[in-house]
């Protein structure tokens, strides 16, 4: 009965390559969003889709790109992975009304080798 | 340009006594705050939130104040118990709807028996 599930929760590439992260959420939620968690610690927004459409795109470069098949999916396509990629990536949701806190799945951890 | 600052990275409190976990932001904009707790290998947990309205909220064991005038919050937590270990988030937003969270980085708290 998970909220907000993440696949796969650890994920180890080489530079160049091209990887997704899935996330899926069960709450019945209008909103979900994508983070990055880098080395240093700091939690920054990088997407988020309300139905489906695209409604914040903070400064990451275009080899990140965020589908959403439906309202329930945000799904992470990361092509040509660099070093500095490596981090953990958050998947959130939270209802489409105002001051509802974000709930988040448990993180996937990519590493660029 | 960090808006949300939790300048203190680590703190031990003895079991039974009051935790007081800080944070200090700069943007006058922000009208939402919330505090995550988080566990190793898992995603960060909602645990309380006040808006700009109020000075303070309390749930349980926890209670935020806020000082706008200062630009700073804080999570007190009373007594401490061991299940309480963990990393502290403070976030941030500036418009109602929470969507776009603006998190510090992240405050580790160690209950000590």
């Amino acid at each position: 009965d998970t909220a907000v599930s993440q696949t796969p929760k650890y994920l180890v590439t080489q530079m160049g390559n091209d990887k997704s992260i899935k996330c899926e959420q069960n709450l019945g939620h209008d909103t979900m969003y994508w983070y990055k968690q880098d080395s240093k610690k700091f939690l920054k927004i990088m997407f988020s889709y309300n139905n489906k459409e695209l409604i914040i795109n903070e400064t990451v470069p275009n080899r990140f790109s965020p589908k959403s098949p439906d309202k329930a999916h945000l799904n992470l396509h990361i092509n040509s992975l660099e070093l500095g990629d490596s981090a953990v990536y958050f998947c959130a949701s939270s209802p489409d009304n105002s001051n509802q806190p974000q709930h988040f799945g448990d993180g996937t951890r990519l590493s660029i080798l | 340009d960090q808006q949300v600052k939790q300048n203190s990275p680590s703190l031990s409190v003895q079991e039974g006594r009051i935790s007081i976990l800080n944070c200090d932001y700069t943007n006058s904009m922000f009208d939402y705050f919330l505090w995550y707790k988080k566990y190793p290998a898992e995603g960060p947990t909602f645990l309380i939130s006040i808006s700009s309205i109020k000075d303070k909220n309390e749930d349980g064991r926890f209670t935020v104040f806020l000082n706008k005038s200062a630009k700073h919050l804080s999570l007190h937590i009373v007594p401490s118990q061991p299940g309480d270990s963990a990393v502290y988030f403070c976030a941030a937003s500036a418009d109602t709807g929470a969507q776009k969270l603006v998190f510090g980085q992240g405050t580790r708290l160690t209950i000590n028996p």
